[in-house]
């Protein structure tokens, strides 16, 4: 029982290039998120998908999209990569009740030159 | 809008000495409170959560956290800390009603245990 999946571990992207960051869960879990971490800021939540089929923004979208692909996957998207990407990106799902806690990946730091 | 307030950035504690990592919520109505563990190079792991009941919640590895409803506040404690408890601490808030998919996180508490 794997969890939560991120792939890759670690990314260098060059401004203006693009990149997808997947993520797959296998505990049948309704609710999945991108969040990144930056120091001194915490975890920010980028997009979230409270279910198959639905995506809402969160507090720092711009610059990515997003795809539910299905229940298990949901990826992340930089068109066009910024400086100011550079992050650690986590992933995480919940069962989508409101007492159930988030389940991480182990994050992929990417660093945009 | 929902926020989490984590007013110390590190805490310094010795080994065996109880320790305590401060946590204060904003939220409308009732929330969903965690308390969350990164070690180094990992994903979050949950350690406790509060739903509604008893205010003192016991959780993973010896930690328990007491919610406070007048003070806002989520505080988590250990009665005797140890070196493997360092590590990077986050509370977060679940609001409930319409925006209860959305979970707010502190920006964390480094926790230092010295042998």
């Amino acid at each position: 029982n794997a969890g939560v999946t991120q792939t890759p571990k670690f990314q260098v992207l060059k401004t203006g290039q693009s990149m997808t960051l997947q993520c797959a869960q296998d505990m049948n879990h309704n609710s999945m998120y991108w969040y990144r971490q930056d120091p001194g800021m915490g975890l920010r939540l980028i997009y979230y998908s409270a279910s198959e089929g639905t995506t809402d923004k969160g507090e720092v979208p711009n610059g990515y999209n997003v795809s539910r692909l299905n229940k298990r996957e949901f990826s992340l998207r930089l068109e066009s990569a910024a400086p100011s990407q550079t992050s650690v990106y986590f992933c995480a799902s919940t069962s989508g009740q409101g007492n159930s806690p988030l389940h991480f990946g182990n994050g992929t730091r990417l660093t945009v030159t | 809008a929902q926020s989490v307030a984590q007013p110390e950035d590190q805490v310094n504690v010795a080994e065996g000495n109880p320790l305590t990592v401060k946590c204060t919520y904003s939220v409308s109505g009732n929330p969903y409170l965690f308390w969350y563990v990164q070690y180094p190079n990992r994903g979050l792991q949950f350690l406790l959560k509060y739903i509604t009941g008893d205010n003192l919640v016991k959780g993973s590895y010896g930690f328990e956290a007491e919610f406070n409803k007048s003070q806002t506040s989520f505080h988590l404690k250990k009665p005797s800390a140890l070196v493997s408890d360092s590590a990077l601490y986050f509370c977060a808030v679940r609001g409930l009603g319409g925006g209860y998919q959305k979970v707010t996180f502190g920006i964390g508490t480094k926790l230092q245990v010295i042998p």
